[in-house]
């Protein structure tokens, strides 16, 4: 039972690179998304999925793509990389506790530390 | 504004205190918290998660309360020891999950 796993962990990039970091689970859980942790500012969300297929945009999407092809993976994509982008990201994956939208307990990833010089 | 703070921002105690973090949010119209510990350069751990019709969740020696009428939950930890050391963040859920900027707890031998 993995849970949520992130890869990689670390990741250093030049400005303007692209990449992927990739973020999967195996508890069969619909809702997914990403959030960026900076210090001083907590945790904000990038992007979150509510199912294959369906994706939104959260508080802070500018320079992102996601995509949800299947339940288990939700990709994040950084277009352009700028040293902006330099954080601790951070992929959780949702359990629904009741009926209804919204009332969910969260799984989080151990995480990617991405520097952007 | 949603809003989460937590006080203290940090906080360096003795082992075997009894200690109590608080959380207050500006959103009442929340479908559950939950607190989470995150140690250095790692990921989030769920220790507790109250739902809105809750009044507390135990676990071991941590206690969560909520009171959603006023939008504060604490965590009170029991007899402290240096394994608590981490930072602590609480974070409400609406329709997705506002995060305090933690609490970083400090438990000395």
């Amino acid at each position: 039972n993995a849970g949520v796993t992130q890869t990689p962990k670390f990741q250093v990039l030049k400005t303007g690179q692209s990449m992927t970091l990739q973020c999967a689970q195996d508890m069969n859980h619909e809702y997914m998304s990403w959030y960026r942790q900076d210090p001083g500012m907590g945790l904000r969300l990038i992007h979150y999925s509510v199912g294959a297929g369906i994706t939104d945009q959260g508080e802070v999407p500018n320079g992102y793509n996601v995509s949800r092809s299947t339940t288990e993976d939700f990709p994040l994509r950084l277009l352009s990389a700028a040293p902006s982008q330099t954080s601790v990201y951070f992929c959780a994956s949702s359990y629904s506790i009741s009926r209804g939208a919204g009332n969910y307990g969260y799984t989080f990833g151990s995480g990617t530390r991405l520097t952007v010089v | 504004k949603q809003e989460v703070t937590q006080i203290p921002a940090a906080l360096s105690v003795p082992e075997g205190e009894n200690l109590v973090l608080n959380c207050s949010f500006t959103d009442s119209a929340i479908y559950n918290l939950q607190w989470f510990r995150q140690d250095p350069g790692k990921g989030l751990t769920s220790l507790l998660l109250i739902q809105s019709s809750q009044r507390e969740q135990t676990s071991g020696r941590l206690n969560a309360s909520l009171d959603k009428s006023s939008g504060r939950s604490t965590l009170y930890i029991a007899a402290s020891q240096p394994g608590d050391s981490a930072t602590y963040l609480c974070a409400y859920n609406t329709d997705k999950l506002i995060f305090g900027t933690g609490t970083r707890l400090q438990v000395f031998p």
